[in-house]
């Protein structure tokens, strides 16, 4: 059973800060793997989805890498601004020939002005 | 729609009474997905639409949970006789074209039910 762990549950950081949050994940024979963002109250924004084939993608600030062998991927954020406070998420489809997906628990970000 | 359209965006109700959460999904996905995100845990899978069927059902918690497809659009989860346990974000989401497992999942706002 595929496992999805979020490290840190939550971090706080000052304006300006780069940062990165980190994603686990048990079974590596994934398809892809999609970071997604959730403000309070909230559904989810996709944020950046990675192909099992590609190592990383880009989207403005946002910067995520995939290393499928070791199970791991990275969100990146450069420049910090306190509109980027909020969950992030990661997730992978399950292997069920479908895109039905395994979350992990989130890291809640907090960006101080 | 531009986007997953879910309603209502919150509901109260009493315990023991029935509840219908509804999900217009973005026009042309016919992949459906319905989670629910209960406090302090990760968001769980409940049940997959293709179409107007339901090839995996297999996160619905219990025979209180159905959820129902009509034209390949609109999916309405009905939860019976609630309980206090159901208070959760039902989060719905929708794929395209098929749903398989290089598409992109978009979500929409969520329904925030609270069982009192």
């Amino acid at each position: 059973k595929q496992e999805v762990t979020q490290i840190p549950a939550a971090l706080s950081v000052p304006e300006g800060e780069n940062l990165v949050l980190n994603c686990s994940f048990t079974d590596s024979a994934i398809y892809n793997l999609q970071w997604f963002r959730q403000d309070p109250g909230k559904g989810l924004t996709s944020l950046l989805l990675i192909q099992s084939s590609q190592r990383e993608q880009t989207s403005g600030r946002l910067n995520a890498s995939l290393d499928k062998s070791s199970g791991r991927s990275t969100l990146y954020i450069a420049a910090s601004q306190p509109g980027d406070s909020a969950t992030y998420l990661c997730a992978v489809p399950m292997n069920s020939g479908y895109s039905t997906l395994t979350f992990g628990k989130g890291t809640m970000l907090l960006v101080s002005p | 729609g531009a986007g997953v359209s879910q309603s209502p965006s919150n509901k109260v109700t009493e315990k023991g009474k029935d509840v219908e959460l509804r999900c217009d999904p973005i026009s042309g996905h016919t992949a459906l997905y319905w989670y629910r995100q209960s406090l302090g845990q990760g968001l769980e899978f409940l049940i997959y639409f293709q179409g107007n069927s339901a090839p995996d059902k297999s996160g619905l918690p219990s025979d209180r949970f159905s959820a129902e497809r009509t034209g390949g659009s609109v999916s309405t989860l009905t939860i019976q006789r609630t309980q206090q346990e159901d208070s959760a974000v039902y989060l719905c989401a929708s794929s395209s074209p098929g749903g398989g497992l290089n598409t992109e999942a978009f979500f929409g706002q969520g329904t925030r039910l609270t069982v009192v």
